[in-house]
């Protein structure tokens, strides 16, 4: 199984601040997600990368930067985090295409700005 | 633009009834969808998929989906459904092609009583 691991899993934040948002797997996945989960949405994609030193701006980019230095290493972040940004965070990886991909995803952080 | 329509925010049922979750999806072209399972607390993880074939797909846990072109729809099965059932589950679709993102709907919270 698949090991997708974030951190922090709790984050409090002030307006205006940087915020960064690790993940780590441990299973060679080339692909690599970001999805906040908000009621009412469902879960937004934010950035992703194919592999290391690739990013991606998903459906809803605005206000986030990702990195991604290694295979294992996926972050995301928040220059100057706004309450808007107040979220669950969750992090996925995969290792396919064309509908052969089955995504392992972290427990999420929860991200408060205020 | 793909998109995923779950209409139903909330279900809630009596253990050993049986349940129907509704998926219902816009693409113009063969859709690969998917259905994730978040139980409370945790995160998500997968219960199966549709690429392409026989159009009644089966996962783990005892689900089952059926794919329907004719109304666009992939709706989720279950007989009977047990209490530990309850949880939040997440219709999604990959447009196919290179690009593997997928599109989330917004879930349903599946509640089954004891």
């Amino acid at each position: 199984e698949a090991a997708v691991t974030q951190s922090p899993r709790n984050k409090v934040a002030v307006t205006g601040g940087k915020v960064t948002l690790s993940c780590n797997q441990t299973n060679n996945h080339n692909n690599m997600y970001w999805y906040r989960q908000d009621t009412g949405h469902g879960l937004r994609l934010i950035h992703y990368s194919y592999g290391a030193g690739s990013t991606e701006k998903g459906d809803i980019p605005d206000g986030y930067k990702a990195s991604r230095p290694s295979q294992e290493n996926f972050s995301l972040i928040l220059e100057l985090a706004t309450p808007s940004q107040t979220s669950v965070y969750f992090c996925a990886s995969g290792d396919g295409r064309g509908g052969n991909e089955r995504l392992f995803f972290g427990h999420g952080t929860k991200l408060s700005v205020l | 633009a793909q998109s995923v329509d779950q209409p139903d925010a909330h279900v809630t049922l009596s253990e050993g009834a049986s349940l129907e979750l509704r998926c219902s999806y816009s693409y113009s072209a063969a859709p690969y969808l998917f259905w994730y399972v978040q139980y409370p607390g945790q995160s998500l993880q997968f219960l199966l998929k549709y690429i392409t074939g026989d159009t009644v797909v089966k996962g783990t846990k005892g689900f089952e989906a059926e794919f329907r072109k004719s109304n666009s729809s992939f709706n989720l099965k279950k007989s009977p459904a047990h209490w530990s059932d309850s949880a939040k589950y997440f219709c999604a679709l990959e447009a196919g092609g290179s690009n593997a993102k997928l599109t989330f709907g917004k879930g349903t919270k599946l509640s089954v009583k004891s």
